[in-house]
């Protein structure tokens, strides 16, 4: 019963470093999402995709590059890891776009803490 | 200021007590509303949806009030468990869908 699944949970990267983040959902969802949570700020979309192919910019995508290669797998990139990315990663997938109250909800991964020094 | 705004507590409340959050959005054209659920370094979960009407879920009350723009989440008999931070979430289809959450309220129930 994995659902949404994230790699790696724990990262720490040095300033200008690369990474990717990687997610998969086994539940056949067409919408994939990564979001940051920073203290005080609440959940803030990075970028998203529609489906297999697709991806898109959300509110806050300066720094980082998605890719969506097949339907299952939504990848996030820091190409140059910067301090102010030191944050918690969550990837979301949804069988539709947003939330919706004929059911349709947004299911997360557990979660990954970057630390850029 | 930001759409969607929470009191971030943290509430402190004995158990068995009864505990009310409150969230206001700024944006009219928000259609739909949610309470999720986080626990400490846990990721959000789905608590209850939000309907017109306002609805329960067991000791969980949500009400929508759209001429005044907020949403509350009543909590009644608070047990240890309810421990966590509550985050208002609001969805809006205008030019695509865009779902906003809230920073969330963190709440601690003592023994």
């Amino acid at each position: 019963n994995a659902g949404v699944t994230q790699t790696p949970k724990f990262r720490v990267l040095k300033t200008g470093q690369s990474m990717t983040l990687l997610c998969a959902q086994d539940m056949n969802h067409e919408y994939m999402y990564w979001y940051r949570q920073d203290p005080g700020m609440g959940l803030r979309l990075i970028h998203y995709s529609v489906g297999e192919g697709t991806t898109a910019k959300g509110e806050v995508p300066d720094g980082y590059n998605v890719s969506r290669l097949k339907k299952q797998n939504f990848l996030l990139g820091l190409e140059s890891a910067a301090p102010s990315q030191t944050s918690v990663y969550f990837c979301a997938s949804s069988v539709t776009g947003g939330l919706m109250l004929t059911g349709n909800t947004i299911y997360f991964g557990e979660g990954s803490w970057l630390t850029v020094v | 200021r930001k759409e969607v705004e929470q009191d971030p507590g943290p509430f402190n409340v004995p158990e068995g007590a009864t505990v009310a959050f409150n969230c206001t959005y700024s944006n009219s054209a928000s259609q739909s509303f949610f309470w999720y659920r986080q626990d400490c370094r846990k990721e959000p979960k789905l608590l209850m949806s939000v309907y017109s009407s306002g609805n329960e879920d067991g000791r969980f009350t949500a009400q929508l009030n759209r001429a005044s723009q907020y949403i509350s989440l009543l909590i009644r008999d608070s047990k240890l468990s309810d421990s966590a931070t509550y985050l208002c979430v609001v969805n809006r289809n205008t030019g695509g869908f865009k779902t906003i959450f809230g920073a969330g309220t963190r709440l601690f129930v003592k023994a």
